[in-house]
């Protein structure tokens, strides 16, 4: 079955405290994406990542960090200087990168983390 | 700044009624635009996409949305709804435009209910 995994789907943490949530896509996509959800908000991008090895800061990248070392993953680490990191995490993957043609993006399930 | 605007954030429908729901994004130059729609317990996935041409667009499971670009807006239709079309629907804008990276815009998403 072709698709994106990400894991844990609920994650609790101590202020302070790194934690890194996990993306895995089978989809043989370029590109790959993170994005936090709070309530009443749209989805807003964290980070993306065009190819192995590249990746760019989304809107809000402030107290995240990302790897990009292989095709089919793509962590996110929420650092302790993410001033409010309790949210659902969802990542999300495409053929290609962000340009101009039509570039369907697949999402995962999601993580969400709440901080103690 | 760029926004998409989705004017409910709660729609409680019976069987059988019609649905329309409102988006509406702040971008006055070239768009794609996108609905997608996430179901209780899966992952988001799209409905349906507008790029060019014929203004109304048909997606899966019966629905429609129309473009109309004197009003910004891309209103998603259902002339008739179902139990199962209870999700959370999400618009979401690509201007095509390099300054924005051609990030997609997200609304805030549209809770459905659907009484059976």
């Amino acid at each position: 079955d072709g698709g994106i995994t990400q894991s844990p789907k609920y994650l609790f943490r101590k202020e302070g405290q790194n934690v890194t949530l996990s993306c895995e896509q089978n989809l043989n996509h370029d590109a790959m994406y993170w994005y936090r959800q709070d309530p009443g908000q749209g989805l807003r991008l964290i980070y993306y990542s065009q190819i192995v090895n590249d990746f760019q800061k989304g809107d809000i990248a402030e107290g995240y960090s990302v790897s990009r070392e292989k095709k089919e993953s793509f962590p996110l680490t929420v650092t302790s200087a993410q001033k409010n990191p309790t949210a659902f995490y969802l990542c999300a993957s495409s053929i290609e990168g962000l340009g101009p043609s039509y570039n369907e993006q697949f999402f995962g399930p999601g993580t969400r983390l709440t901080v103690l | 700044a760029q926004s998409v605007s989705q004017h409910n954030h709660h729609v409680i429908l019976s069987e059988a009624a019609s649905l329309e729901l409102g988006c509406n994004y702040s971008y006055g130059g070239t768009v794609n635009l996108f609905w997608y729609v996430q179901y209780p317990g899966q992952h988001l996935q799209l409905l349906l996409k507008y790029f060019s041409g014929d203004p109304l667009v048909k997606g899966i499971k019966g629905f429609e949305a129309e473009f109309i670009k004197s009003k910004f807006s891309f209103n998603l239709r259902k002339p008739s709804v179902q139990w199962s079309d209870t999700a959370e629907y999400f618009c979401a804008v690509k201007p095509l435009n390099m300054d924005s990276n051609y990030q997609l815009i997200w609304g805030a998403g549209t809770k459905l209910i659907i009484k059976p």
